[in-house]
């Protein structure tokens, strides 16, 4: 079946640091990929779409200055975590729709997380 | 904010015995879809029912939904340990991005 690679799995990092997450589809292109924000014990918060060729859109309260998201490839979607602190640190999780999937009758693929956390 | 509400938030259970989740949505969808999430992973797509569907199984799962109350469940039957996991119901609408309930957490005890 259709796999979805995530990259890195967890990272720990100073504050003030930038972080960059990868999001791969790894059998099937995808224009369109979503990034997903998790706290724990909490369900999935979307924080943005990402469009292959085009600029992300973000949901409502996400600084889209903070959370940079880059898609230049049908197989490839970037999310930099931008001088992260305490705060940021969350589990978040990409997904992915297959592009011949334009009546969104499939089910989404998703990665397995990358655990960030920031001293 | 979230489109599915999922209910119980908890639930515990004896090994073989059923799970029932429940969930709740509040726009017209293309489909909803259950997904599973086990502690710190992913998620992992388990039934996906079509707005014109009512019921439809899959293995041990049996997935309903009710279009003119919203409403969709998840019933595990015969459970295993291994299904403690976490039950998130997704809302579906044609070219939009899954929107997710809060999750029914399940323990299934041995």
């Amino acid at each position: 079946g259709a796999v979805v690679s995530q990259h890195p799995s967890r990272v720990i990092c100073k504050s003030g640091t930038s972080v960059k997450i990868e999001c791969r589809s790894l059998d099937f292109q995808a224009t369109t990929m979503f990034w997903y924000r998790q706290f724990p014990k909490q369900s999935l918060m979307l924080m943005a779409t990402s469009n292959e060729g085009s600029k992300a859109t973000y949901e409502q309260g996400v600084e889209k200055d903070k959370f940079l998201i880059n898609h230049a490839s049908l197989t490839l979607s970037t999310l930099t975590v931008t001088s992260a602190h305490p705060e940021d640190s969350s589990f978040y999780i990409c997904s992915a729709r297959e592009y011949l999937d334009r009546d969104s009758n499939q089910p989404q693929h998703f990665g397995d997380g990358t655990r960030l956390s920031i001293l | 904010s979230q489109q599915g509400e999922e209910d119980p938030q908890a639930l515990s259970i004896q090994e073989g015995e059923n799970a029932t989740m429940n969930c709740s949505y509040k726009t017209s969808i293309n489909n909803l879809q259950w997904y599973r999430q086990n502690s710190g992973r992913g998620l992992v797509h388990l039934i996906l029912i079509r707005s014109n569907e009512r019921e439809k199984h899959s293995g041990r799962l049996r997935v309903t939904l009710d279009t003119s109350k919203k409403s969709s469940s998840l019933l595990i039957t015969a459970s295993r340990a291994a299904d403690t996991a976490s039950y998130f119901c997704a809302a579906n609408q044609a070219g939009t991005a899954l929107i997710f309930g809060k999750g029914t957490t399940l323990s299934v005890s041995s």
